[in-house]
């Protein structure tokens, strides 16, 4: 069946880095835009950033420029996201998450994991 | 950057009742807008996308109105299971959600 996976996740301390992984299945991976959305504890849904289904092109909220990329290996079927820089407020549940093709709506969403950033 | 409104963030209704739940954006966006349910302690699903499709798999009660500016989604009869937080989103240009509405039964 069709699923994201994500992994990377724990406790960090200010400034530091964490990587994420999403990992995907039940579908082409390789035709799908991908995205990373975070969810503060106990709070919304805040978008980090997307990219594009070969990687030309990449988005990213104005909360993460510059500290954070978004990559994938279309090869793996994997989604990425290298987190630098980390400050507490980036303590969030971060989901993987599937664009659908016409609309980018976010049509299949991971289980998320829990990044930590405190000292 | 476009903002995203909900109204009201929370509500109380009854089994059968039918609900409605507002989302305003700041600029025109057409109708390139999504609303997703999340249950609590559960991953979000997406219920309605170019303002009102409705997802393969959600329950007709369901339905989605609105372009450009103001959106509404709308419950016909409220079921228990419907117990959740609903979040409108743009998702044209940098995709950005509404706060969320709060869904409970009286």
């Amino acid at each position: 069946q069709v699923q994201l996976v994500e992994s990377g996740g724990g406790l960090v301390k200010p400034g530091g880095s964490l990587r994420l992984s999403c990992a995907a299945s039940g579908f082409t991976f390789s035709d799908y835009y991908m995205s990373w959305i975070r969810q503060a504890p106990g709070k919304g849904l805040e978008w980090v950033s997307y990219i594009s289904s070969s990687s030309s092109y990449t988005n990213y909220a104005d909360s993460v420029k510059g500290r954070f990329t978004i990559s994938r290996d279309n090869a793996k079927n994997s989604l990425y996201l290298q987190m630098n820089s980390l400050r507490a407020e980036d303590t969030a549940v971060y989901y993987c998450a599937r664009a659908e093709p016409l609309t980018l709506a976010f049509d299949i969403w991971g289980q998320g994991t829990m990044v930590t950033v405190s000292s | 950057d476009i903002q995203m409104t909900q109204s009201p963030s929370s509500l109380s209704a009854s089994v059968g009742d039918r609900v409605t739940i507002t989302c305003r954006a700041s600029q025109g966006i057409s109708n390139y807008l999504a609303w997703y349910q999340q249950k609590p302690g559960k991953v979000p699903k997406l219920l309605i996308y170019a303002a009102s499709t409705l997802q393969s798999g959600v329950p007709s009660r369901f339905s989605g109105s609105g372009s450009g500016t103001d959106f509404t989604l709308t419950i016909s009869s409220l079921q228990p299971e419907d117990v959740a937080t609903y979040y409108c989103q743009k998702y044209n240009s940098a995709p950005t959600f509404g706060q969320g509405t709060k869904l409970e039964i009286k």
